[in-house]
């Protein structure tokens, strides 16, 4: 059964660091992997996509890498600013499934 | 370009009343369609999905049903609400090709 974790639950960094969230999921054989952000109250909203052919995606300030082999991704955040501060999700979809497993998130603040 | 609408953003109601959310996606022919539910301080929690019309997977024996009466609306029902049933409820769609998955803004019940 794929599980999905995501280290750390919150972090707080102050404005301008680069940061790293990090995702890991049990079982290597997944079709893709996506990344989140939730704003307070808000639902989802897409970030970045990678396929399991993949290794990274960039996005802006966003880079999120897949070591599949090794069940890992992250999400790294360059120059934080303080509308970064969101929830951030991410979600496998195993091979030949329709479904999205999702992690229980990394809640981030990026202070003034 | 492709939108999902869901509605009402917020419901309170009491007990043993029914239900009824309303997912549609503009924009694009034959999606996957979700219901999530994310109960507070916890992940998401895939509730139904459907490849096609009529088609309908339950992931989670509960109080609550799925229907897909259109090929772009998707409907999640209870004939009896309970408390347990509060929570923030997601529609979603993805393309039959499994893709990028595209979430809506979220319904927050509250069952009083």
């Amino acid at each position: 059964k794929q599980e999905v974790t995501q280290i750390p639950a919150a972090l707080s960094v102050p404005e301008g660091e680069n940061l790293v969230l990090n995702c890991s999921f049990t079982d290597s054989a997944i079709y893709n992997l996506q990344w989140f952000r939730q704003d307070p109250g808000k639902g989802l909203t897409s970030l970045l996509l990678i396929q399991s052919s993949q290794r990274e995606q960039t996005s802006g300030r966003l880079n999120a890498s897949l070591d599949k082999s090794s069940g890992r991704s992250t999400l790294y955040i360059a120059a934080s600013q303080p509308g970064d501060s969101a929830t951030y999700l991410c979600a496998v979809r195993p091979s030949g499934s329709y479904k999205l497993i999702f992690g229980s998130g990394t809640r981030l603040l990026v202070r003034p | 370009s492709q939108t999902i609408h869901q509605w009402p953003a917020t419901l309170v109601q009491p007990v043993g009343s029914p239900l009824s959310l309303e997912c549609t996606v503009e924009g694009t022919s034959n999606p996957n369609l979700y219901w999530y539910r994310q109960a507070a301080g916890r992940g998401l929690q895939l509730l139904f999905y459907s490849v096609g019309i009529g088609q309908i997977s339950s992931e989670v024996p509960q109080n609550l049903s799925a229907s897909r009466p259109q090929d772009r609306q998707f409907i999640l029902s209870s004939k009896k609400l309970l408390l347990s049933d509060s929570g923030f409820y997601l529609c979603a769609w993805s393309s039959t090709e499994n893709t990028e998955a595209f979430f809506g803004q979220g319904t927050r019940l509250t069952v009083v």
